[in-house]
Parts: structure tokens; C-alpha cells; sequence
């Protein structure tokens, strides 16, 4: 089977830097995969890691550690509206598992 | 361009009602998938399909049907609905299996079927 953990909140400021961390236990690993949801919206895909190291995308950076079966995001810049929740998932096989996710609030 | 079509957008059902949620993408994914979000669970993976004609249980399958008769389309079935099935299901679709060969193929979502049943 497969089981992530993640934070179920972080606050941070507007302009700031915030990291959200994910661990997992999987049989089978396929990448690391984040994904991000306002309230009442849909997931929407962010990143995705396949090997260790940081991928980078504008304000979101994505770091995994296979030997460490560990992940993060980073998010650069904070603004209001990066306020959401944020799921880490990792693939195995033919589908996605996905963390309980991580709720994110940006305030002045 | 659409994407990931869910119908209906909401719904309230009475116990024992049945009813089919429809999800239409138009994409030329082969995969589609179901998934139900509860407060604090996250998303669960209820059913999925890797092709026309395909299905295969995921997490939470228990009353709970599905078909995939046509490629684009996706429908999940609700036989004899229960309050432990309020929720809100969502519907995805990826071009190929998520991480094969070390590629990426993101899932995308429909806007979701708020469903209650009382």
C-alpha cells in the first residue's frame, strides 16, 4: 500500500517563503506529484519529480529525496491568492495516491 | 476547450435513491478516473479505467459502480445511495498511466458533483 503525510496547515505572510514537506511509504514509486485546490475549486497540477533534486517553476520549486522518501514545496513570493490547499501524490502502477493535503493561508 | 465535463453540479438524493454522475473529457485521455473528497481525507480513488471498455477498483469501491462503454466518457453509478456517500466526486483524466517510464502525465480534474443524501 501507500500512505503520504503532509501538514494540515501552514500560515505565512504575504512576500514570504513557505515550505511544505511530504513523506510517503509506497511499494511502487512512480514521482512525486503536487497539486493545488482553492476553496471550492478543483485540483489543478503543479509539478512533478521523477528523480532527486529541485524542479523549478516560476514561484513553485519541487525538491524529492527517493532515499529519504521525502518531499517538499516551495513556494517563493507569497501571495493572497496561492492561499489553498496543497496535496502532495505519489504514482504507482496505473493511479495517483494522493495526502489528506496541506491548507495553506496568506495573511498581510 | 472543455477539458473535464461533470454533470451534475449538485445534487440531494433521499436514501435508497440511485443515480449516475456523467464525466465527459475531450482530451483523447486514455485514463479516467473517480475520486470522492471528504473534509480532511484528501482525494480517494474510488474507481478507474485505462481504456474503452476497462474498469478497475481503487480505494473506496464499495457502492459504487462505473463504466467506460465510450473513450471520452466516464460514468459512476450509485445503486442504492446512502448518507455515508455525501461528498464531493471528482472526476480525472491523463493521457497515459501517471509516471510511466519516469514521464510525467498529470491528472486533470472536472469542477466536481456536490452530492447529499439525506
Amino acid at each position: 500500500g501507500q500512505s503520504l503525510e503532509q501538514p494540515s496547515e501552514v500560515t505565512a505572510v504575504e512576500g514570504a517563503i513557505v515550505q511544505i514537506n511530504c513523506t510517503y511509504q509506497t511499494s511502487g514509486f512512480y514521482g512525486l506529484s503536487w497539486y493545488q485546490q482553492h476553496d471550492g475549486g478543483a485540483p489543478t497540477f503543479l509539478s512533478y519529480n521523477a528523480l532527486d533534486g529541485l524542479e523549478e517553476t516560476g514561484r513553485f520549486s519541487s525538491f524529492l529525496s527517493r532515499s529519504d522518501s521525502y518531499g517538499y514545496l516551495l513556494l517563493q513570493e507569497l501571495q493572497m491568492k496561492d492561499s489553498a490547499s496543497y496535496f502532495c501524490a505519489v504514482g504507482g502502477g496505473n493511479k495517483l495516491t494522493f495526502g489528506t493535503g496541506t491548507q495553506l493561508k496568506v495573511e498581510l | 476547450n472543455a477539458g473535464v465535463t461533470q454533470t451534475p453540479k449538485f445534487r440531494v438524493l433521499k436514501t435508497g435513491q440511485s443515480m449516475t454522475l456523467l464525466c465527459a473529457q475531450d482530451m483523447n485521455h486514455e485514463y479516467m478516473y473517480w475520486y470522492r473528497q471528504d473534509p480532511g481525507m484528501g482525494l480517494r480513488l474510488i474507481h478507474y479505467s485505462v481504456g474503452e471498455g476497462t474498469t478497475a477498483k481503487g480505494e473506496v469501491p464499495d457502492g459504487y459502480n462505473v463504466s467506460r462503454l465510450k473513450k471520452q466518457n466516464f460514468l459512476l453509478g450509485l445503486e442504492s445511495a446512502a448518507p455515508s456517500q455525501t461528498s464531493v466526486y471528482f472526476c480525472a483524466s491523463s493521457y497515459s498511466r501517471t509516471g510511466a517510464s519516469g514521464s510525467n502525465q498529470p491528472q486533470h480534474f472536472g469542477d466536481g458533483t456536490r452530492l447529499s443524501i439525506l
